[in-house]
């Protein structure tokens, strides 16, 4: 199955300010998504992110605060815009697996605002 | 896609068996059962899927029942380090409506 490097691992930001997480997969795959998951909270979708056209949100986000690229099939990126301490969480990206043996996940961003 | 729902907590004794179950009793024909789990602090892991069919591999066992509308993920000698939450989803194979949806899943707790 695919390998995904997510980076940064982790990180404190100041409110007001933007973070950009990068997601590097291995090999080209068709299907990306990012996921958030709160403190003791399980995985939500933010977004699945199209190769060549725009991401598709999911209920209860939206493009300004969680911008999202896919230049490639190898390569994407979410920002977390104008932070502040309630998008304290982790955020992951998943790719779609070989076949039916489903998605891969990143390790994942800590991110703290303060 | 089909809801699914898991007891909140488990327990188990290190070597025995970890029988985890799960009901989709509104499973479509075409959606698959998939089960993750996901180590604290580490990105959720596939452990295995299944559509009809009982299924196994390194890992674990998947019994889905007859009518599909429920399955157990059997962990046959449990060790401390298959302490995690695990999550039963269920989803097409294919398609843009194959992404992932998280349950809260069941959070097993393997003991000495």
């Amino acid at each position: 199955s695919a390998v995904i490097s997510q980076k940064p691992s982790r990180d404190i930001c100041q409110r007001g300010t933007s973070l950009t997480i990068q997601c590097q997969v291995d090999s080209q795959v068709t299907m990306m998504f990012w996921y958030r998951q709160q403190p003791g909270q399980s995985l939500t979708l933010i977004a699945t992110a199209n190769q060549g056209s725009e991401a598709t949100y999911e209920s209860g986000f939206v493009i300004d605060k969680f911008p999202i690229s896919r230049p490639n099939l190898t390569f994407s990126t979410l920002t977390v815009s104008n932070m502040s301490p309630e998008d304290s969480s982790i955020y992951l990206c998943s790719a779609e697996g070989q076949g039916l043996y489903g998605y891969t996940f990143g390790s994942g961003t800590r991110l703290t605002v303060v | 896609d089909a809801k699914t729902t898991q007891p909140p907590s488990m327990d188990c004794a290190e070597g025995r068996a970890a029988n985890l179950p799960c009901n989709h009793s509104t499973i479509s024909g075409n959606e698959y059962v998939y089960w993750y789990r996901q180590i604290h602090s580490q990105g959720p892991q596939y452990i295995i899927h299944g559509l009809k069919n009982n299924e196994t591999n390194e890992m674990a066992s998947l019994i889905i029942t007859e009518d599909r509308k429920s399955s157990t993920l059997i962990l046959p000698h449990a060790t401390l380090r298959d302490t995690a939450v695990y999550y039963c989803i269920v989803r097409p194979s294919t398609g843009t409506a194959s992404k992932l949806t998280f349950g809260t899943g069941t959070r097993l707790q393997v003991t000495l």
